[in-house]
């Protein structure tokens, strides 16, 4: 069945250190890709998605780019800010018999003024 | 837009209590979905449906039923609940089908003690 690994956290850097996330993915074929982010106290929101391979996604100044070759869909930011500060979740959509989507354990990002 | 509507936003319950955690959505989404949210493991599916009338169970239903008699509503039953259901629970919605963004709640902060 689907599956989604994402590196483990906590993860805290000072105002505009480079971010990465990385996550990888067991799925049959090529499903689209999904960044979720939850800010404290709120639920989760989409923050980018890419539907097919090479596709990069952006939004917020975060990108990241659908790696068939190596499963692989991370979430990158030149300069992150406090505001960043939250729990980033990857995602892979429905298929087959998981009627829902099938989320990464969530890395949990702090970033010092 | 309201979106997802979850109430209430925290409780506090007695072990062997019951109660009805509320999920709307005015997005006339067929797809809506529980999760809960526990530290270190991410999201969890309680239990989802598919459309008004129809419901299955996700990844840990034990001790939460639900029903769906509209296509806007979506309530999550603790039947007894017990310290381990001390969690967040989120409620979700999406467009039938395919690769679709899911919308979430903010969220309710459950204790049982």
């Amino acid at each position: 069945g689907n599956s989604v690994t994402q590196m483990e956290g906590p993860v805290t850097l000072s105002e505009e250190a480079f971010l990465t996330i990385n996550c990888t993915y067991t799925a049959t074929g090529y499903p689209s890709l999904f960044w979720y982010v939850q800010y404290p106290g709120e639920g989760l929101q989409l923050l980018l998605k890419a539907t097919k391979a090479d596709d990069k996604g952006s939004n917020k100044g975060f990108e990241a780019t659908y790696r068939k070759e190596t499963t692989s869909f991370h979430l990158e930011k030149g300069s992150v800010q406090v505001s960043d500060s939250a729990v980033y979740f990857c995602a892979l959509p429905p298929s087959g018999s998981a009627r829902q989507l099938t989320f990464g354990s969530g890395t949990q990002l702090t970033v010092l003024p | 837009n309201a979106g997802v509507t979850q109430t209430p936003k925290f409780q506090v319950l007695k072990t062997g209590q019951s109660m009805t955690l509320q999920c709307a959505q005015d997005m006339n989404h067929e797809y809506m979905s529980w999760y809960r949210q526990d530290p270190g493991m991410g999201l969890r599916l309680i239990h989802y449906s598919v459309g008004a009338g129809i419901t299955d169970q996700g990844e840990v239903p034990n001790g939460y039923n639900v029903s769906r008699s509209t296509t806007e509503d979506f309530p999550l039953r603790l039947l007894s609940a017990a310290p381990s259901q001390t969690s967040v629970y989120f409620c979700a919605s999406r467009t039938g089908g395919g690769e679709t963004e899911a919308f979430f709640g903010q969220g309710t902060r459950l204790t049982v003690v």
